[in-house]
């Protein structure tokens, strides 16, 4: 089945500097590479996503890029602020039906300093 | 427009007993799926019911069982509880069995003692 790395486990950054998580993952069948924010009690938030057939993706102050030939992705998020202290995860699956849902890393806890 | 709904939010059972979550799925969706996420590690894969019927398993026993209703909503039924059953228990719905756009819910805290 398929496996995903994540790393750092935990990433401080001072509000205003840039944040980058890394995710490498084993099947090359997987075609679909989401990344969720989950905020303490809170459940997984889903905040952008990039399928096999695009290299890099953007929205505002978040982006992510694919590297399907070494299998590994990563999430930049630009302009840190405070509220954006929280656990990401990164997942990797096959879009389609009969998947065998998402496979996630352990995440990354995200620490903003003020 | 009600995002994925969970209950109960938290709940302490004994060792052996048995348990029932519930999940509403995001209006539009069809399709739940069930994860475990033990404290400090990402959610793991149980199973997802589309069509009233379990369509994929992930490496869980038995002991996991769930059902789709006709209306979307979804249970899932854990027997024979065990300590290390404890954990957060999050529903997420999408469309038509796809992993893509899959919304949580806030999740179940199932404390076992």
């Amino acid at each position: 089945g398929e496996n995903v790395e994540q790393h750092p486990s935990t990433l401080s950054v001072q509000e205003g500097d840039s944040a980058v998580i890394k995710c490498t993952y084993s099947d090359s069948a997987s075609n679909y590479f989401p990344w969720y924010k989950q905020e303490l009690g809170k459940g997984p938030q889903l905040i952008i996503d990039i399928r096999s057939n695009v290299g890099e993706k953007k929205d505002q102050r978040i982006a992510v890029t694919l590297n399907k030939t070494a299998k590994h992705f990563s999430l930049h998020i630009t302009e840190t602020q405070p509220e954006d202290s929280a656990v990401y995860f990164c997942a990797a699956s096959r879009a389609g039906g009969g998947a065998d849902g998402l496979t996630f890393g352990k995440g990354t806890h995200l620490i903003i300093q003020p | 427009d009600a995002g994925v709904t969970q209950s109960p939010t938290h709940l302490i059972k004994t060792r052996g007993q048995q348990v029932t979550l519930r999940c509403s799925p995001k209006s539009g969706h069809d399709t739940v799926s069930w994860y475990q996420q033990a404290l400090g590690q990402g959610p793991q894969f149980i199973f997802q019911y589309y069509e009233e019927e379990e369509r994929q398993r992930g490496n869980f026993p038995d002991r996991f069982s769930g059902h789709q209703f006709p209306n979307y909503s979804s249970e899932l039924n854990v027997n024979a509880l065990l300590l290390g059953d404890s954990a957060l228990y999050l529903c997420a719905s999408s469309f038509g069995r796809m992993n893509t756009e899959a919304f949580f819910g806030q999740g179940t805290r199932l404390t076992v003692v």
